[in-house]
């Protein structure tokens, strides 16, 4: 049972442009979610939060905005840039799991010039 | 500040040896929680140690097992290896009892590559 879906395994976008990186979940019970950047022979980095009583949260480029009606969320990046070429990963925590995440597939975002 | 260490960085193993590895948590931390990523997918969650006792468990067999130091370093065993074993061991360490941000929650290291042949 895949409760964390990232449908679209790979995104490629021109520098300067918008990069959407999908999210779809199942377990309502879900209070943080979680964005984590994953370069090859490293480990995965976090990227952004956003709680489950909030909308929207924004950090630089970087914006994530969630839906809780429809069980989705995505990140924004803008402007995309060469050095953002990664493996996207979407989290989530259930409430009181403590460090426990359950990660999706992996969106695999390249950013060409 | 030396981040989540982990060794060996790679190795190879046949069906039906035993395996350990090794983790040393962030400097501050004190638990230590791993994830098994294999070819394609997201991490899984096996399980998170802290004050050297198993807390959590994901669906993970017994053939999985774990240990916390006192110094919080913690080793991950895998026994009777399949061949769906092999993936990419990640260790990821935190601290209790801080306040959630997101951003506190996990720092992982860069990871253990299992291949089983």
């Amino acid at each position: 049972d895949q409760q964390v879906k990232q449908n679209s395994p790979s995104l490629s976008v021109q520098e300067g442009r918008i990069s959407i990186l999908n999210c779809d979940y199942t377990n309502s019970m879900f209070d943080y979610f979680l964005w984590y950047k994953k370069y090859p022979a490293e480990g995965p980095t976090f990227l952004i939060s956003i709680s489950s009583i909030k909308d929207k949260n924004e950090d630089g480029r970087f914006t994530v905005f969630l839906n809780k009606s429809a069980k989705h969320l995505s990140l924004h990046i803008v402007p995309s840039q060469p050095g953002d070429s990664a493996v996207y990963f979407c989290a989530s925590r259930g409430t009181g799991t403590a460090s426990k995440l359950t990660f999706g597939t992996g969106t695999r975002l390249q950013v060409t010039l | 500040d030396a981040g989540v260490t982990q060794s060996p960085t790679h190795l190879i193993k046949t069906r039906g040896q035993q395996v350990t590895l090794r983790c040393s948590p962030k400097s501050g931390h004190d638990t230590v929680s791993w994830y098994q990523q294999a070819l394609g997918q997201g991490p899984q969650f096996i399980f998170q140690y802290y004050e050297e006792e198993e807390r959590q468990r994901g669906n993970f067999p017994d053939r999985f097992s774990g240990h916390q130091f006192p110094n919080y370093s913690s080793e991950l065993n895998v026994n009777a290896l399949l061949l769906g074993d092999s993936a990419l061991y990640l260790c990821a360490s935190s601290l209790v009892g801080q306040r959630f941000t997101g951003a506190n929650v996990l720092t992982f290291g860069a990871g253990s590559r299992l291949t089983v042949l």
